[in-house]
C-alpha cells in the first residue's frame, strides 16, 4: 500500500527557506505514469496547490508561487521535496504531498496523500 | 487565472441527498475531481474523472458534469459524511481546488 511521509521544520524564520521531504514507500517515485507534488493549506482556510514533478524532471507549478518555489525528486531515496524561499507569516499553514494522476485531456487529480506537516513562520 | 466557485456551507439532514456543486469557466470542457476532508485530516479522493468513484468509497458518492457546473450528490446522507468538501479541475498546466464546502448533517 502507497504511503506519502512529509517532513521538515515545524517553525521556519520570516525571510529563511523552508525545505520539506516527502518520503514515498510501497511503491516507486519513478514511475511512468504519476506525477507527485505538493499542496497546502492555511489554518482554517482552502487547499491551494503548491506545484508537482516528474521523476524525470517535468515540472508544474502555481504562477502566484513560482518565483519562490523549486520542487524535485530524489529517485535514489524514493523522496519528494519542496523548497520555497522568503518565507512570510502568511506561508503558514499545513503541507501536503500528493500523488498526481496526469490523464488524457484535462484529467489531473490527487488520489494518495501524506498526513500533512505543520510549518508555522515566525520569529 | 482560472476560478472554481463552490457555495460556503450545505446542510442536509439524516437520509436525506446533498447536492454541491461547483462552477467554472467551460468547466463541462474539463474534468472534475472532489475531495473530502475532515477535521485534522488529510483530504481523500472521492471523485474523480467526473463521475468516477475510486475504490473504497461508498455508491452514495456520485459525480455529474454538465455545462459550467459540476455536481457531487450524496444520497442517503450519513452523520460520516460531515465534512468539507473540495472541487478541484485542471487548467493551464495548474491544478484548481475550489472554497471548500462545508456539509453539515443536522
Amino acid at each position: 500500500q502507497l504511503q506519502l511521509q512529509e517532513s521538515g521544520p515545524g517553525l521556519v524564520k520570516p525571510s529563511e527557506t523552508l525545505s520539506l521531504t516527502c518520503t514515498v514507500s510501497g511503491g516507486s517515485i519513478s514511475s511512468n505514469i504519476y506525477y507527485w507534488g505538493w499542496i497546502r493549506q492555511p489554518p482554517g482556510k482552502g487547499l491551494a496547490w503548491i506545484g508537482s514533478t516528474f521523476y524525470s524532471g517535468t515540472t508544474h507549478y502555481n504562477p502566484s508561487l513560482k518565483s519562490r518555489v523549486t520542487i524535485s525528486v530524489d529517485t535514489s531515496k524514493n523522496q519528494l521535496s519542496l523548497k520555497f524561499s522568503s518565507m512570510t507569516a502568511a506561508d503558514t499553514a499545513v503541507y501536503f504531498c500528493a500523488r498526481h494522476y496526469y490523464g488524457a485531456g484535462s484529467n489531473v487529480h490527487m488520489d494518495v496523500w501524506g498526513q500533512g506537516t505543520t510549518v508555522t513562520v515566525s520569529s | 487565472s482560472y476560478e472554481l466557485t463552490q457555495p460556503p456551507s450545505v446542510s442536509v439532514s439524516p437520509g436525506q441527498t446533498a447536492s454541491i456543486t461547483c462552477s467554472g469557466d467551460k468547466l463541462g470542457d474539463k474534468y472534475a475531481s472532489w475531495y473530502q476532508q475532515k477535521p485534522g485530516q488529510s483530504p481523500v479522493l472521492v471523485i474523480y474523472e467526473d463521475k468516477k468513484r475510486p475504490s473504497g468509497i461508498p455508491e452514495r458518492f456520485s459525480g455529474s458534469n454538465s455545462g459550467n457546473t459540476v455536481t457531487l450528490t450524496i444520497s442517503g446522507t450519513q452523520a460520516m459524511d460531515e465534512a468539507e468538501y473540495y472541487c478541484q479541475a485542471w487548467d493551464t498546466n495548474t491544478v484548481v481546488f475550489g472554497g471548500g464546502t462545508k456539509v453539515t448533517v443536522l
